[in-house]
This record gives C-alpha cells, structure tokens and sequence, in this order.
C-alpha cells in the first residue's frame, strides 16, 4: 500500500543525544515536511524539502538538521542543541505546489530524560 | 506575523448534532487548509480551500478570503469526529511559510 511512515513510534533519549527520526514515503511526492507539535499546540514546521538534495528551514529549524538524499526519504536529526527538543513530530509529504495536499505520516513521540 | 486563530477552542456535542467551526486570520493568505487530527495523533487533510465552498460527505467548508475567515461545519456528528481541528494558512510569494491554528478540539458524546 502506498503511504508515509516514521519510526519508531516512541523515542526516548539522554539529554545531549543526537536522534535521528525515521520518514519514508512510497507515494512519489516531490516534496516532504517536517513539524513539531507541543501539548494543546498546533504544528510547527522545521523544516522542508521539495526535491531532491535541496531543503529550506521552517520557523523553527535551530537545533534540527535533515537530508534528502533520496525521493523517498527525508531523516530529521535532532541535535542536542536543540533547548527543548520532547514533542511529537510528523512528518508529511505532498505532490505538486508547496503545501499541496500534505499525507502525514503517523508521527513520533519523542522525550528527552 | 500573521496570526491565525480558531473558535472555539473546546466543543462537546451529543452524536448527531451539527457544528461550525471558525478560523480567522490576520492577513491574505495564498491558501487555507482544514485537518483533522485523531485522538491517537493521526492528521488527516480535509480541505484544500483558498476561497469559495467545498463540501465532502457530511463536512463542508467556505472561505471568504476578503474578510479574512473560513468555516469547517459538520453535520450529523459522530463519535468519529472526535479529536482536534486545525486550520493552516499558506503565506504565499512572500514567504513560503505554513502557519497552524491552535486547534478546535471536538468530542462527540455518544
């Protein structure tokens, strides 16, 4: 079946860790998004790509880094720079224009100890 | 920036009723979207909408770009439509940015 999938579902981490956050596509969508969302909170984008080797910052891309090596996949690495890095995080994809109907994937629950 | 603000934020309803969800925002947008975020974090698009009415099943949705607000209704609600709306803005030419709304979260007493 064609879809967007993250993993793993829950991470936990020490606190100065880099995680890198799993996102993959079969859907052949150009482009590709990350968000975060917090607690009673609406998403936040951090970052997106929409094509290959190429990705810009969202409104909160410090403490974040991606690639886009490939179509199908775009990793989001959390750095221990960033302050408060415990949230959910989704990713998401679309084909066409920039925003054009997003498909999330089913998002990962991250907490830093 | 822009701001983007949905009403209300908090809505319980008995299955079958119908509601009206609001979204206004501070500024011209290129686009609006409408989703809908399950209880188990789930999103789902609903509406693509930069102007006008668009209707699936028992949800609809209007824009009215000129003053600035949409509408998400729901008729005949069911415990399904339990969980978290959310409007999003596309800011457009000037800054390729998307901006979420804090979210209605709806739940549907069965």
């Amino acid at each position: 079946d064609g879809g967007i999938t993250q993993s793993p579902k829950y991470l936990f981490r020490k606190e100065g860790q880099n995680v890198t956050l799993s996102c993959e596509q079969n859907l052949n969508h150009d482009a590709m998004y990350w968000y975060r969302q917090d607690p009673g909170q609406g998403l936040r984008l951090i970052y997106y790509s929409q094509i290959v080797n190429d990705f810009q910052k969202g409104d909160i891309a410090e403490g974040y880094s991606v690639s886009r090596e490939k179509k199908e996949s775009f990793p989001l690495t959390v750095t221990s720079a960033q302050k408060n890095p415990t949230a959910f995080y989704l990713c998401a994809s679309s084909w066409g224009g920039l925003y054009n109907e997003q498909f999330f994937g089913p998002g990962t629950r991250l907490t830093v100890l | 920036g822009i701001q983007v603000e949905q009403s209300p934020p908090d809505l319980i309803l008995q299955e079958g009723a119908n509601s009206t969800l609001r979204c206004n925002f501070s500024d011209s947008v290129n686009n609006l979207q409408w989703f809908h975020q399950n209880p188990w974090g789930q999103l789902i698009n609903l509406f693509y909408i930069p102007s006008g009415t668009k209707q699936n099943g028992r949800l609809s949705a209007t824009t009215v770009a000129t003053e600035r607000y949409s509408l998400l209704y729901i008729s005949s609600s069911q415990t399904t439509d339990s969980g978290v709306y959310f409007c999003a803005v596309e800011l457009g030419n000037r800054d390729d940015k998307i901006i979420f709304g804090k979210g209605t979260r709806l739940h549907i007493l069965p």
